[in-house]
This record gives C-alpha cells, sequence and structure tokens, in this order.
C-alpha cells in the first residue's frame, strides 16, 4: 500500500526562523516528489523533483530528494507571517498522474 | 481565468439523501480527480479520469460514484450520504502535456452529513 508520511505534523515558529519539514514515502511505480502549500483553500503547486541530490529553489523556499533514502526536506529560511499554512507532500506515479498526498504539515509563523 | 469550478461550495445533507458534485474545468487538461480533505489525514484519491467516459477508483472509493461524459466536467455522486462522508471535497485537473504531477485545484466544496 503506497505510503507518505511527513513530520511533524504542526510547528509553531517565529518570523525570521528557518524551517524544515520532512516526508518519507513507500510507493510503487514511483514517478516524482512534489510539494504543495495549502491556505485557505485550495493547494497550489510548489516543487516538482524527480532526481536526487537536486536541489529546488524558489526565493527562500527549498527542497531536495534522496530517492535512495525515499525522502525529501523543504527548507524555509527568514519565515515570514505570510508562510502559514499547511505544506502537502505528495508523489507522483507513472500510471496516469495519480498523486497521493502526506497528512501534512501545519506551520505557523506568528511575529 | 476559470481554472477548475466545483460546486456547489457548501451543502448539507441528511442521512441517507443524494447529492451530485460538479467539477469543470476550462483547461482542456485530460486527467480529473475528486478527492476528499479530512483533519490530519491529508487529501485521499476518490476516484480518478483519464479521459472522457473512462473512471477509476482511487484509495477510498466506497460510497461513491463518478461519471466524464464531457472531457470537461467529473462529477461525484453520493447515492446515499453517511456522516462518514462529512468532508471538503476537491476537484482537480492536470495534462500529461503541461508537467506531470502538476495538479490544479478547485477551491473545494464542503459537505455535512447530519
Amino acid at each position: 500500500e503506497d505510503k507518505v508520511v511527513q513530520s511533524p505534523l504542526s510547528l509553531v515558529v517565529h518570523e525570521g526562523d528557518t524551517v524544515t519539514l520532512n516526508c518519507s514515502y513507500e510507493v510503487t511505480n514511483f514517478r516524482s516528489l512534489l510539494w504543495y502549500k495549502q491556505e485557505k483553500k485550495a493547494p497550489t503547486f510548489l516543487f516538482m523533483l524527480t532526481s536526487s541530490g537536486i536541489e529546488k529553489k524558489s526565493g527562500r523556499l527549498s527542497s531536495i530528494l534522496d530517492k535512495k533514502e525515499l525522502f525529501s526536506i523543504l527548507n524555509i529560511t527568514a519565515t515570514q507571517t505570510g508562510d502559514s499554512a499547511v505544506y502537502l507532500c505528495a508523489v507522483g506515479k507513472t500510471s496516469y498522474d495519480k498523486v497521493i498526498f502526506g497528512p501534512g504539515t501545519s506551520l505557523s509563523v506568528i511575529p | 481565468n476559470a481554472g477548475v469550478t466545483q460546486t456547489p461550495k457548501f451543502r448539507v445533507l441528511k442521512t441517507g439523501q443524494s447529492m451530485t458534485l460538479l467539477c469543470a474545468q476550462d483547461m482542456n487538461h485530460e486527467y480529473m480527480y475528486w478527492y476528499r480533505q479530512d483533519p490530519g489525514m491529508g487529501l485521499r484519491l476518490i476516484h480518478y479520469s483519464v479521459g472522457e467516459g473512462t473512471t477509476a477508483k482511487g484509495e477510498v472509493p466506497d460510497g461513491y460514484n463518478v461519471s466524464r461524459l464531457k472531457k470537461q466536467n467529473f462529477l461525484l455522486g453520493l447515492e446515499s450520504a453517511a456522516p462518514s462522508q462529512t468532508s471538503v471535497y476537491f476537484c482537480a485537473s492536470s495534462s500529461p502535456r503541461v508537467r506531470v504531477g502538476e495538479l490544479f485545484f478547485g477551491e473545494g466544496s464542503r459537505l455535512t452529513v447530519l
């Protein structure tokens, strides 16, 4: 059975802190590792990683995938209150773009 | 830019009633999905479709049916609602021609079953 696990499930930090969110997976027919951000409503796409050791960066956010150890991390530096959201890790499978999500990490950034 | 539109956005049902959620996308995407989201459980795939006239089961299909008669629409039906189906439902679409694995979501439909 496919499984995506995230830790921690919730996190409270102060503005300016750096946070690391963890994601591990056990999935057949792996194609890609995906990160989404969910604020009030619909999740929005952040990153897709397909190769180990390749770091993706977008401003203060970066992510790394380790396909051998089956995990990924999402780093957010110099956090801002606007980073408060649920961060969803997901795995894309080779079959018909099926995407399996983890439970999410709820991040709260306080001033 | 409509993207993915879900209707209705809110609905309250009594146990045993039936209803249909409608998802419409205007991006000409081949694949469409229905997820449900419950506290602490992330998004769980109910059913999905890889093209007009085709559907397949996801992780939690029991109690739901779907149809995709037109490429742009994906309907999720509950024949006999149960309190365990109280949830937020998200529709999503994607295309292998764009970026594999990138899903575009609707804004969700909150369903309460009493």
